[in-house]
């Protein structure tokens, strides 16, 4: 079947510590998109990719990065930067170029800070 | 930027009865608006989506109404059952200057059916 898989379901960062949270595709989108959920608050666009090779900053990309090098893949990397990381991401993909496709979103990543 | 309302406040009713969930925004008037539904621990999984020229669109139980005057859309489950317990999201497709497909999403109405 078709669809998104994140990994790990469940992730721990240490103070100081990077860690990346992985989200692979097999619906042949071009899209992909990171998002933030906090409790109670909608999602929050961290970073977007319309193509292979090519990524633009959200609302909330600072303490962030990611890299598109292979059209099935948009892994997140959350920095030592971002001082408040714990949440749940989410990752998502549509086709390009159509406005009017739905994101198809995977299972999520929660992250805490030990 | 766009500004999404949705009852944070959850919303109880009994089994059979149609649940109603509002989703108000400003600003601009979206090219599209899209239903969402999350289950605890889970992603978004699409229900619905209906454009700025549509005023209703119907699914199976689901129905979704788009109110461009009033910048609000409303969100109806009919014969509600327990397993339409759930958070569901609405989301704003902006009009597109560029390449993309952006949605701005709404904070989440929980809806909690009772037997």
């Amino acid at each position: 079947d078709g669809g998104i898989t994140q990994s790990p379901k469940y992730l721990f960062r240490k103070e100081g510590q990077n860690v990346t949270l992985s989200c692979e595709q097999n619906l042949n989108h071009d899209a992909m998109y990171w998002y933030r959920q906090d409790p109670g608050q909608g999602l929050r666009l961290i970073y977007y990719s319309q193509i292979v090779n090519d990524f633009q900053k959200g609302d909330i990309a600072e303490g962030y990065s990611v890299s598109r090098e292979k059209k099935e893949s948009f892994p997140l990397t959350v920095t030592s930067a971002q001082k408040n990381p714990t949440a749940f991401y989410l990752c998502a993909s549509s086709m390009f170029g159509a406005g009017n496709q739905p994101q198809h979103f995977g299972d999520g990543t929660r992250l805490s800070i030990l | 930027s766009q500004k999404i309302e949705q009852n944070s406040e959850a919303l109880n009713i009994q089994e059979g009865k149609t649940a109603t969930l509002t989703c108000n925004y400003t600003n601009y008037s979206p090219a599209y608006l899209q239903w969402y539904r999350q289950d605890p621990g889970r992603g978004p999984v699409f229900l619905l989506l209906i454009r700025e020229n549509e005023k209703e669109k119907r699914k199976e139980r689901l129905k979704v109404t788009f109110d461009t005057t009033l910048k609000q859309s409303l969100f109806h489950i009919t014969a509600s059952q327990p397993a339409d317990s759930a958070t569901y999201l609405c989301a704003l497709e902006p009009p597109r200057d560029n390449a993309g497909n952006m949605l701005t999403f709404g904070g989440g109405t929980r809806l909690m059916v009772k037997p």
